[in-house]
């Protein structure tokens, strides 16, 4: 049963336009998430984190929004850039620093 | 300067021989991890050490026995490989076991025929 889910395994947007990427959790009890992103024969590289006591948190043209109640994470790109595109992957972390990834979302940035 | 490295890149092999695969990381982490990712792209942990000491073996078979001669390596050694275990194996590093950020090697395809 898969307790991280990014229910859309694809996504395509415009150069210049927002990239949102979902993810939905079932644990509240999860208390840190963070997002991956990955290139092809590349390991993945992280991109920004969250924890559970805040609601959004910024670094640079990403922005991930938290919202605790309905256990759903997204990550936004402004502005898109070709170069964005990659899979990206929303993990959060249980004991022991153990990292539970979604099943990844591919991001086309169409220039 | 590649901060953690795995060897091979590629591997193939045939059913029931033995392989391994190294890793290496010059982060001066103290924590390093085994992941595969499998056909259906899901990235799974199966272990995980902590100043050379193991911390976390999810369900993993047992033909699969991680080795760790220092804090800077962690090796990934199957026994008796089957069709099944090709996948994408990535190793990986942090500082400490709490929440901090993973840094991942280039992953090691592991091909079974």
């Amino acid at each position: 049963d898969q307790q991280v889910k990014q229910n859309s395994p694809s996504l395509s947007v415009q150069e210049g336009r927002i990239s949102i990427l979902n993810c939905d959790y079932t644990n509240s009890m999860f208390d840190y998430f963070l997002w991956y992103k990955k290139y092809p024969a590349e390991g993945p590289t992280f991109l920004i984190s969250i924890s559970s006591i805040k609601d959004k948190n910024e670094d640079g043209r990403f922005t991930v929004f938290l919202n605790k109640s309905a256990k759903h994470l997204s990550l936004h790109i402004v502005p898109s850039q070709p170069g964005d595109s990659a899979v990206y992957f929303c993990a959060v972390m249980e004991y022991g620093n153990k990292l539970v990834f979604g099943a990844g979302t591919i991001l086309r940035v169409k220039s | 300067d590649t901060a953690v490295s795995q060897t091979p890149k590629y591997l193939v092999t045939q059913m029931g021989n033995d392989k391994s695969i190294k890793c290496e990381q010059n982060l001066g982490h103290d924590t390093m991890y085994w992941y595969k990712q499998d056909s259906k792209k899901f990235l799974k942990i199966m272990f995980s050490y902590n100043n050379k000491e193991l911390i976390i073996n999810e369900t993993v078979p047992n033909r699969f026995s991680p080795k760790s001669p220092d804090k800077a390596h962690l090796n990934l050694h199957i026994n008796s490989l089957e069709l099944g275990d090709s996948a994408v194996y990535f190793c990986a590093s942090s500082q400490g076991t709490s929440a901090n950020e993973q840094f991942f090697g280039p992953g090691t395809r592991l091909t079974v025929l």
